[in-house]
């Protein structure tokens, strides 16, 4: 099988404070993994992408200092939103890639973020 | 770039066939995936095809692809009540290439 995971299910924070999401690939190395981001009642927009041992790609409009992304080892990608505020408020998925020429991404369970 | 566009809404009594329609606008797209989300859940990969496919069944579920008209369905058949979610389509270049997704099809399952 191929399981991604994604730790804490579900945060609430106050307003200013940073908040870190792991993503774990808990059976395969995922080279690459990738960090969406999931409206209410709206389709996931992809935020970066991650490649173990390197910095995160960007999308176009993403705040990468806002946004920080650590991909420190084949099994595990990092999402921190710093200085969280409402807007930040939203359904996180992750997504894990097995290495290159497979056939597709194993996503993550999400993480609901709260910011009040 | 890639625009994935789909249906927002359908609802099926159980036991009918459920049809969810997509289209893209990238003939690039050689990959083409659908995936369900239930409620407050990740997504679950649910089948996907080649663009060198026209069809692909894995038990209850049919894509058709019209590679033409870049149109691809997915067919759910004698849907039932654990049907009910939201089907993404989704599209990429390549199998290590990002997925641009579709805004979502909610599909209802009338008991």
């Amino acid at each position: 099988g191929a399981v991604v995971s994604q730790h804490p299910s579900r945060v609430i924070c106050k307003s200013g404070t940073s908040v870190k999401i792991e993503c774990r690939s808990l059976d395969f190395q995922a080279t690459t993994m990738f960090w969406y981001r999931q409206f209410p009642k709206q389709s996931l927009m992809l935020m970066a992408t991650s490649n173990e041992g390197s910095k995160a790609t960007y999308e176009q409009g993403v705040e990468k200092d806002k946004f920080l992304i650590n991909h420190a080892s084949l099994t595990l990608s990092t999402l921190t939103v710093t200085s969280a505020h409402p807007e930040d408020s939203s359904f996180y998925i992750c997504s894990a890639r097995k290495g290159l020429g497979t056939d597709t991404q194993y996503f993550g369970p999400g993480t609901r973020l709260t910011v009040l | 770039g890639e625009d994935v566009e789909q249906s927002l809404f359908l609802s099926v009594r159980e036991g009918d066939s459920s049809v969810i329609n997509c289209t893209y606008t990238d003939s690039s797209s050689t990959y083409l995936y659908w995936y369900k989300q239930e409620p407050g859940a990740g997504l679950q990969l649910l089948t996907y095809i080649f663009s060198n496919m026209d069809m692909k069944q894995d038990q209850r579920l049919t894509v058709l692809l019209n590679k033409k008209d870049k149109h691809l369905s997915l067919r759910i058949a004698d849907t039932q009540t654990g049907d009910s979610a939201i089907y993404f389509c989704a599209a990429s270049e390549t199998s290590y290439d990002k997925v641009i997704f579709g805004p979502g099809t909610s599909l209802s399952v009338i008991p």
